[in-house]
């Protein structure tokens, strides 16, 4: 069974552009769920999907979105980067169904913005 | 409200030493606790979980752990470590609420760093 994907893997950005960010989740995976991790933060929960909607919501500014497709693939987008949004950017999936709570992580796309 | 304190961000220990990271949680409903590893430039892989259940929980490459409702510790320990257990070590919860139940919350990481 394949595992989290995510890409791509690397990426530098300039100041004040927009980045698009894939993840697939291990396949019958329905809950889509991003972090984002700074040496400073730590890990911090960005957003969840889970069946095309947005389930819940951490504390970022609106400049961070997301999206979920019908094949439970998600997309996170940040617009009008700013230099602290360099950072590891992680995905996990997991099923969401009874007793299924363990979350499954990607390696991540490490965003450098200059 | 969750959160999740580490008491350590570095332990350096011996190899074949034994070891113990430690995680104290708040939260005002019940949840699940978590440790991940994760090793340079790579995601995190799952140790093991506490869902319910028996409080000490074994997780993969010999490690386990201990829940300790009272104290709302979630202590990690390994009896002998190994070259290979560098890397960085997350305790999170994992509210048990079925609409919260996507968004972990992570302690800051414990460095343990395996010296020969």
């Amino acid at each position: 069974k394949a595992g989290v994907t995510q890409t791509p893997r690397y990426l530098i950005k300039t100041r004040g552009q927009q980045v698009t960010l894939s993840c697939s989740p291990i396949s019958g995976h329905r809950s889509v769920s991003w972090y984002q991790q700074t040496p400073g933060q730590g890990l911090q929960f960005l957003f969840e999907y889970f069946s095309e909607t947005q389930r819940n919501k951490g504390n970022f500014p609106g400049r961070f979105s997301g999206r979920q497709f019908s094949n439970s693939r998600s997309e996170m987008n940040v617009s009008t980067l700013e230099l602290g949004d360099s950072a590891l950017y992680l995905c996990a999936s997991s099923s969401r169904g009874v007793g299924n709570t363990e979350a499954f992580f990607g390696q991540g796309t490490r965003l450098t913005v200059v | 409200a969750q959160s999740v304190t580490q008491l350590d961000s570095q332990v350096p220990v011996f190899e074949e030493a034994p070891v113990e990271l430690r995680c104290n949680y708040s939260s005002s409903v019940s949840v699940y606790l978590f440790w991940y590893v994760q090793y340079p430039n790579q995601g995190l892989q799952l140790l093991l979980k506490y869902l319910s259940g028996s409080t000490l929980v074994k997780g993969i490459n010999g490690f386990e752990a201990e829940f300790n409702k009272s104290q709302t510790s979630f202590h990690l320990r390994k009896p002998s470590v190994h070259i290979s257990d560098t890397a960085e070590y997350f305790c999170a919860v994992r509210p048990m609420i079925y609409n919260q139940g996507g968004k972990l919350i992570f302690g800051q990481g414990t460095e343990l760093s395996v010296k020969p």
